[in-house]
């Protein structure tokens, strides 16, 4: 089992692109969470989501960012219009069902310049 | 919603000696309480958790006591090692609710 994937592992992108974060939660699960962390801060809440419904975006920015997870294919994170003050660590978790633990993945970090 | 807050913010033990963090909790309802470390860079790791129905676990040198009247619990860390040096994450969630709400982490620093 090869774990949470993200990638990519590093981005940089220029204020007022787009950037998108990919999750391959592990083989199995169909929970998948995004959390943010901001340097020396902790990890908060984004948005939670099973196999194509949000189910808690109570985390997510009202503008900007939005999340999916298909049918067929990794959970997405998207920024539009990035601004300096996204930069962060983008971690991604799965859980193989309700109540149970959840697994992080190694992390995105974003560099808006 | 959730509010956990964490304990010390930073910590220095002699090697060989114990490391105790601890959280609080606001929501009675929470009913799970795992705890992360992360080392620079890396990826949030679970290292143990405890449920509101138990009072205290252990696996090896690391024990997490949960007191539910008082909401808060406690990551103790005995015969701790250079390699237990990393920033230590609490964490706690409420029953029907998936999210995890983060405490601000410790950086612990073993003294060799």
């Amino acid at each position: 089992n090869a774990g949470v994937m993200q990638n990519p592992r590093h981005l940089v992108r220029r204020r007022g692109q787009e950037a998108r974060l990919r999750c391959s939660p592990m083989k199995g699960h169909s929970h998948v969470y995004w959390y943010r962390q901001l340097p020396e801060e902790g990890l908060k809440f984004m948005v939670y989501l099973q196999k194509e419904n949000i189910i808690d975006e109570s985390g997510m920015p009202k503008e900007r960012f939005s999340a999916e997870f298909p049918k067929e294919g990794p959970s997405i994170l998207r920024i539009q219009q990035v601004v300096r003050g996204d930069s962060a660590a983008y971690f991604c978790a799965s859980s193989p069902l309700v109540n149970t633990e959840a697994f992080f993945g190694q992390g995105t970090r974003l560099t808006v310049v | 919603g959730e509010n956990v807050e964490q304990h010390p913010s930073t910590l220095s033990v002699q090697e060989g000696d114990s490391a105790v963090i601890k959280c609080t909790y606001s929501d009675s309802a929470s009913n799970y309480f795992p705890w992360y470390k992360q080392e620079l860079g890396k990826r949030p790791q679970l290292i143990i958790d405890i449920r509101s129905n138990v009072g205290e676990k252990k696996d090896q040198r690391i024990a997490v006591t949960l007191n539910k009247t008082a909401k808060h619990f406690s990551l103790h860390i005995t015969e701790t090692q250079p390699e237990d040096s990393a920033v230590y994450f609490c964490a706690a969630r409420g029953l029907g609710n998936e999210k995890l709400t983060f405490g601000t982490g410790t950086r612990l620093t073993i003294i060799p």
